[in-house]
């Protein structure tokens, strides 16, 4: 595709319900990554993937936060039993390359809204 | 922890007038992005830093890097209506001679434009 694409756009779900968003990166990018971002603040990393292997996960804030990319490509977000803090956007973001040991631009998906009732 | 901080998180001009928003980091950064988010979008990649005391210019943008590499700026000339939007600096997490991927944003400074 021409660009990051992510689904859905907007998603409203009730406390304690489990959720999931998708990410279809760039094709052929290597590198994959996901961010929340609040109102009014910048993207705050979660999770990065290299191919299929998820590199780093040391931003998810809690267990109930789940990220995979089976096949390297299409990458998919699970939060579980969500909270009221959850409520943000979610980016995706794609790079051509590994992300290790350089660093590239970062393409980034229209994000996913979520509220939590 | 590394930090990225943003100055001024609010700016607002009148279209003509000059804009510089500044970018500090705790720690050396090996290289410094910046992004342009348009309000209801996505972050949008405008530039990579590598080189200490660099200077890129993009028209009317014009993007530094510190001696240090620790600070950097982003100074729009003559703003237009379109320079709307949240301008933010990305620095990279630098362990033991590598990057580990992830990017620390700072909270970005908005850009309003009043024509």
């Amino acid at each position: 595709g021409a660009g990051v694409s992510q689904s859905p756009r907007y998603k409203v779900a009730k406390r304690g319900q489990d959720v999931a968003l998708r990410c279809d990166p760039i094709s052929g990018h290597v590198s994959l990554f996901w961010y929340q971002q609040a109102l009014g603040q910048g993207p705050e990393f979660l999770t990065y993937f290299q191919n299929e292997a998820q590199l780093d996960k040391s931003g998810l804030p809690s267990d109930r936060f789940f990220a995979e990319r089976p096949e390297g490509s299409v990458s998919t977000l699970k939060i579980q039993r969500t909270q009221q803090e959850d409520s943000a956007v979610y980016l995706c973001a794609s790079s051509e390359h590994r992300a290790q040991y350089s660093n590239q631009p970062q393409h980034f998906g229209d994000g996913t809204r979520l509220s939590i009732l | 922890g590394q930090q990225v901080m943003q100055i001024p998180q609010y700016q607002h001009v009148q279209e003509g007038e000059d804009f510089t928003t500044y970018c500090n980091s705790s720690t050396t950064l090996s290289n410094i992005q910046w992004y342009k988010q348009r309000p209801g979008g996505h972050p949008v990649f405008l530039i990579q830093l590598v080189k200490s005391g660099e200077v890129k210019k993009q028209k009317r943008l014009t993007f530094q890097f510190g001696e240090a590499k620790k600070n950097s700026s982003l100074h729009i000339t003559a703003t237009q209506t379109t320079d709307v939007g949240t301008y933010f600096c990305a620095g990279p997490q630098w362990d033991r001679g590598s990057t580990l991927g992830r990017l620390y944003f700072g909270r970005g400074t908005q850009l309003t434009v009043w024509p």
